[in-house]
């Protein structure tokens, strides 16, 4: 079975912190795809980004970056210079099919990060 | 260019009444998914219809049962409604057969007293 872990519940730092966000997959599949979607107060999930199981590059973003190491099962997410704005809840999600657009998405709990000035 | 509308964006409702939530997709998406949010988890998926069939569906009950329209818009309806079913109920579109993002739409807050 698939399954998503976020074992950070909460994390609070002050501005311009760096911070990581972990995420622990499970899956028997050889071809999946991992997700990063931000939920803020207004309970629409905005898409960060998308990767395969075959490209284990990480990716950097302006301030974001990912880190994808399939030898430990994890997808782990960087925010460097944290900013106010970035407080939200962030889901790391697991799927079989690229771009989701069959729509079956198993995310995890997610991690409230809270940025304070 | 609308993104993913929802109606009604807040519901209250009591035990054993049923509810019908509205999704309309963003242009030129064919898909339409549902996912159930619970207070401080996640979001699961409820099923996700295309060309009006459900094509998929998540390890949810028969209560839950949907509808896609001719013109890509779909219905979650929700009967006997339960305490837990209390939840952000969120609909996702996408293009069929493409490799193109979902997109969520803000949900729908519903309450069971």
């Amino acid at each position: 079975a698939q399954k998503v872990t976020q074992a950070q519940t909460e994390i609070s730092v002050v501005e311009k912190e760096d911070v990581t966000l972990d995420c622990v997959y499970e899956t028997r599949d050889t071809t999946y795809y991992l997700f990063w979607y931000k939920q803020p107060p207004s309970g629409e999930l905005v898409f960060l980004i998308r990767r395969n199981s075959f490209d284990e590059q990480n990716e950097i973003s302006g301030r974001y970056s990912w880190n994808f190491q399939k030898s430990t099962s994890s997808f782990n997410f960087t925010i460097t210079a944290s900013q106010v704005g970035d407080s939200a809840v962030y889901f790391c999600a697991l799927s079989d099919d690229y771009g989701g657009s069959q729509g079956n998405l198993i995310f995890g709990k997610g991690t409230k990060l809270s940025v304070k000035p | 260019d609308a993104g993913v509308t929802q109606s009604p964006t807040h519901l209250i409702k009591t035990r054993g009444q049923q509810v019908t939530l509205r999704c309309s997709p963003k242009s030129g998406h064919d898909t339409v998914s549902w996912y159930q949010q619970a207070l401080g988890q996640g979001p699961q998926f409820i099923f996700q219809y295309y060309e009006e069939e459900e094509r998929q569906r998540g390890n949810f009950p028969d209560r839950f049962s949907g509808h896609q329209f001719p013109n890509y818009s779909s219905e979650l309806n929700v009967n006997a409604l339960l305490l837990g079913d209390s939840a952000l109920y969120l609909c996702a579109s996408g293009r069929a057969g493409t490799n193109e993002k979902l997109f969520f739409g803000s949900g729908t807050q519903l309450s069971v007293l």
